[in-house]
């Protein structure tokens, strides 16, 4: 069974650090680049960032680049967000997505099939 | 950035009914398009990719059409389960982004 869990949410003040883990299991985690998505409350879906497969490679929301790093473990089956400079806009739950799935040659263009529960990120004094 | 406008932002329908949500890019996409399905308290469902490909276990109710800039969700005969809020995403280029939602409601 495919699972993704995400841990280290919590409330932190305006200017604070705050570092995000998401723990793959259920398949090859190495196959696919991964992708952070939010939702801040009562409002849509926003995607933050994503990283290749080797991790050589990120992409960021302009509004957070420079201040978020997207990074992953491939050993570990993991990915992380780590973030910094919080400001309140960026309360929110942050969810943790499966992106597409590559191979040596081709890349799927079915992403975002898998979702973890979500952690909450918020940012206050 | 590609802007995507998603409408109505919200509806009412009955069991049974056919809704119809589009979903607008702001300059082409091709068919890099995805659409979600979203529930309270619940992270999204992936319900069709590549603008008309059907997700593994979805319902066959569910269709997608379009390239371009402009695409359709159709759901034919809802159902309780589909009372939920629906995104498109598209990833043909970065940022990829969503469109604002609509929530399909019950008359």
């Amino acid at each position: 069974e495919v699972q993704l869990v995400e841990s280290g949410g919590g409330l932190v003040q305006p200017g604070g650090s705050l570092r995000l883990s998401c723990e793959a299991s259920g398949f090859t985690f190495s196959n696919y680049w991964m992708s952070w998505v939010r939702q801040a409350p009562g409002k849509g879906l926003e995607w933050v960032a994503n990283i290749r497969l080797d991790g050589r490679e990120t992409f960021y929301l302009d509004s957070v680049r420079g201040r978020f790093t997207i990074s992953r473990d491939n050993a570990r089956n993991s990915l992380y967000l780590e973030m910094s400079s919080l400001r309140a806009e960026d309360t929110a739950v942050y969810f943790c997505t499966r992106d597409r799935y590559c191979s040596r040659t081709t890349c799927s263009k079915s992403l975002f099939g898998q979702w973890g529960q979500g952690t909450l990120v918020a940012v206050s004094s | 950035d590609i802007q995507m406008t998603q409408s109505p932002s919200s509806l009412s329908a009955s069991v049974g009914d056919t809704v119809t949500i589009t979903c607008r890019a702001s300059e082409g996409i091709r068919s890099d398009l995805g659409w979600y399905q979203q529930k309270p308290g619940k992270a999204p469902k992936h319900l069709i990719y590549a603008a008309s490909s059907l997700q593994s276990g979805v319902p066959s109710r569910f269709s997608g059409t379009g390239s371009g800039t402009e695409f359709t969700l159709t759901i034919s005969g809802l159902q309780p389960e589909d009372f939920a809020t629906y995104y498109c995403l598209q990833h043909n280029s970065y940022p990829r982004t969503f469109g604002q939602g609509t929530k399909v409601e019950i008359k």
